[in-house]
């Protein structure tokens, strides 16, 4: 069956740094890849996409890349700073209509 | 809009209790699904309708469990009887027909003592 793996330690980093997380797959090849922000107490929000046929995308001080030769897409933020602490979630679609699979998720603390 | 809407924000309920969560979903939206979240096992998908008709319930975890979805604009998930592991936070999430991306509602805190 399908596993979905992301940095199992949470990740603190010094502000204006770059945080880098990882999500790593195996057993199949998701049409497309997303990236969740998920804050204390409230529901996962969509910070972006990218498809298997994409090797990088960027938003602002966001950039997502997409190995699929590797099954795994890293997550960077540019310029860090301490609003950005949260935990991040990647998610894969199933396959199979509008489904996701999603990783345990990451946690980052950004330190002032 | 006002985005997913969930109620309630918290319930806590006694082993043995039925337990109704509801959704309300973005309008327009076809598709809605309902995840559950605890720290051990994450975000587990446990049922997906498309155009109020459910599609994927292989992720409900036993007939305790049940949802339904009786029009565009409403959905519940029923727990009965509730058990302690059932404790968790529910999320109901909604899709666009030409989006990929899902809205989250802020979720249900679940705590079966």
């Amino acid at each position: 069956s399908q596993k979905i793996e992301q940095n199992s330690e949470a990740l603190n980093i010094q502000e204006g740094k770059t945080a880098t997380l990882t999500c790593n797959y195996t057993n199949y090849s998701p049409a497309y890849l997303q990236w969740y922000r998920q804050d204390p107490g409230r529901g996962p929000v969509f910070l972006l996409l990218i498809r298997e046929n994409e090797k990088e995308k960027r938003k602002e001080r966001l950039k997502v890349t997409f190995d699929t030769t590797l099954k795994q897409s890293l997550f960077h933020i540019t310029a860090s700073q301490p609003a950005d602490s949260a935990t991040y979630l990647c998610a894969l679609d199933r396959n199979t209509g509008n489904q996701f699979y999603f990783g345990t998720g990451t946690s980052l603390t950004v330190i002032p | 809009d006002a985005g997913v809407i969930q109620s309630p924000r918290h319930e806590v309920t006694e082993m043995g209790q039925e337990v109704t969560l509801r959704c309300k979903p973005i309008s327009g939206h076809n598709s809605l699904f309902w995840y559950r979240q605890t720290m051990m096992r994450g975000l587990e998908l446990l049922i997906y309708f498309n155009n109020n008709v459910p599609i994927d319930d292989s992720g409900m975890p036993e007939d305790r469990f049940s949802a339904k979805m009786p029009n565009a604009s409403f959905s519940t998930l029923k727990i009965q009887p509730s058990e302690p592991r059932d404790s968790a936070v529910y999320f109901c999430a909604t899709q666009g027909e030409m989006n990929t991306e899902a809205f989250f509602g802020q979720g249900t805190r679940l705590t079966v003592v």
